[in-house]
């Protein structure tokens, strides 16, 4: 059972292009998280999703960033027309139910934006 | 509003050593979760542990330990036998049964000594 995978693993982008980065829950996980760490902090809550729809935003920047998780494929994080304050470690988490244990990360992204 | 505190930047352990990771939590909520993910150097989260705030009995994971007295809204990590690969990034995190995302501490810099 493949854990969560996320791609690409670093993503090189120059200031106002545009970064896509992939998650793809454990199998049989419906609820996919996105996260940021910049250097030295920890992580911040962004997006919470479930299958097509947007639960919970409240941690996404207003403009240029957004989130979707299909029907099929995988969850995407975009973010359009980059800044070198964009660059980061993403990491993608994926849940099975909510009053459990059964939350696993990805091994993140790290976007560096030149 | 749900807070996660960990009071300790950076703490030293001697090899086969126990050490205790603090961790405060505050939230409204009668139900939620408290997990314990690792992050060494190399960046990726590694989940180590997990309670649940109805479990009668503090949860273990070979080494690992959550101390969680739920009056004190406290759920410190006790890592046992220290070994050099435990130096690494700490982070405590909660999550409520209700919204599903994680809210994470800032995180405790943990470093075995031979």
């Amino acid at each position: 059972n493949a854990g969560v995978m996320q791609n690409p693993r670093h993503l090189v982008r120059r200031r106002g292009q545009e970064a896509r980065l992939r998650c793809s829950p454990m199998k049989g996980h419906s609820h996919v998280y996105w996260y940021r760490q910049l250097p030295e902090e920890g992580l911040k809550f962004m997006v919470y999703l479930q299958k097509e729809n947007i639960i919970d935003e409240s941690g996404m920047p207003k403009e240029r960033f957004s989130a979707e998780f299909p029907k099929e494929g995988p969850s995407i994080l975009r973010i359009q027309q980059v800044v070198r304050g964009d660059s980061a470690a993403y990491f993608c988490a994926s849940s099975g139910a909510l009053n459990t244990g059964e939350l696993f990360f990805g091994e993140g992204s790290r976007l560096t934006v030149l | 509003a749900q807070k996660i505190t960990q009071t300790q930047p950076g703490m030293f352990v001697q090899e086969k050593e126990a050490v205790t990771l603090d961790c405060t939590y505050d939230t409204s909520d009668p139900s939620y979760g408290l997990f314990w993910y690792k992050q060494p150097s190399s960046g990726e989260m590694i989940f180590l542990i997990y309670q649940g705030s109805y479990d009668q009995q503090n949860a273990t994971e070979g080494r690992y330990s959550l101390n969680f007295q739920k009056a004190r809204k406290s759920a410190n990590l006790v890592i046992s036998a220290s070994q050099l690969g435990d130096s690494a990034m700490y982070f405590c995190a909660m999550r409520d049964n209700q919204g599903g995302k994680l809210i994470f501490g800032q995180g405790t810099e943990l470093s075995v000594k031979p």
